[in-house]
């Protein structure tokens, strides 16, 4: 199975600031990564698929970027719902599997 | 619109099987577009890909589980099915619903259920 490595596993954030989420993959993906955020309680929502392509109705302030190894989620300016845990994810080959989360929790 | 909905028991005892139904409005299960699939998350082990199935005919699933797993869909009622046997306290997990988007060779999980606990106990 592809591992991925999420790296922070959480941090803390004011409003308004520019947020840098990593992922690693175990082998090569090539852009085979999609991006999803989570609120408790709530089933996991797509952002970004295929790297770096925005799901339909997402805000523009989210970004992705990367291929091969090593992928970044950015949140150029974080707005008050935007606090929740992001889980990067491969399709490359299955098991499709998930990154261990990073919560991103107001500072 | 969209909208998938799980269903069934909340509690299932140790080493009985675990049974889940998702039923899916607005698009059907045997598109040749999609994949519809099973995600779980337990505190222990994160988000997990159980299995999926495509356009009613095949399916697969997560190795880890593939010997106790079985993915079924009814066409009729537009509704597929979750069946894990041999369950322990390590399969108490949310189990999501979800539709896979097929975008060449590659995929993306657009649309999930709300999720349903189950936990397994005596």
């Amino acid at each position: 199975d592809i591992q991925m490595t999420q790296s922070p596993s959480s941090l803390s954030a004011s409003v308004g600031v520019r947020v840098t989420i990593t992922c690693r993959a175990s082998q090569s993906i090539s852009s085979y990564l999609n991006w999803y955020l989570q609120k408790p309680g709530k089933a996991p929502k797509l952002l970004i698929y295929a790297a770096s392509s925005l799901q339909s109705g997402v805000p523009s302030r989210f970004s992705g970027s990367g291929s091969g190894t090593d992928f970044t989620l950015t949140i150029s300016s974080l707005h008050p719902e935007d606090f929740a845990t992001y889980y990067c994810q491969q399709s490359y080959s299955s098991p499709w599997t998930f990154g261990q989360g990073t919560k991103v929790e107001i500072k | 619109q969209l909208h998938l909905q799980e269903s069934g028991p909340g509690l299932v005892k140790p080493s009985e099987t675990l049974s889940l139904t998702c039923t899916v409005s607005g698009a059907p299960i045997t598109s040749k577009a999609y994949y519809w699939g099973w995600i779980r998350q337990s505190p222990g082990k994160g988000l997990e890909w159980v299995g999926s199935f495509y356009h009613s005919v095949s399916t697969y699933s997560n190795p880890s589980l593939q010997s106790r797993v079985t993915v079924s869909t009814d066409t009729s009622k537009n509704q597929f099915s979750l069946k894990l046997t041999s369950v322990t306290a390590a399969d108490t997990a949310v189990y999501f619903c979800a539709r896979d988007d097929l975008m060449g060779s590659s995929s993306r999980l657009d649309y999930w259920g709300q999720g349903t606990l189950v936990t397994v106990s005596s």
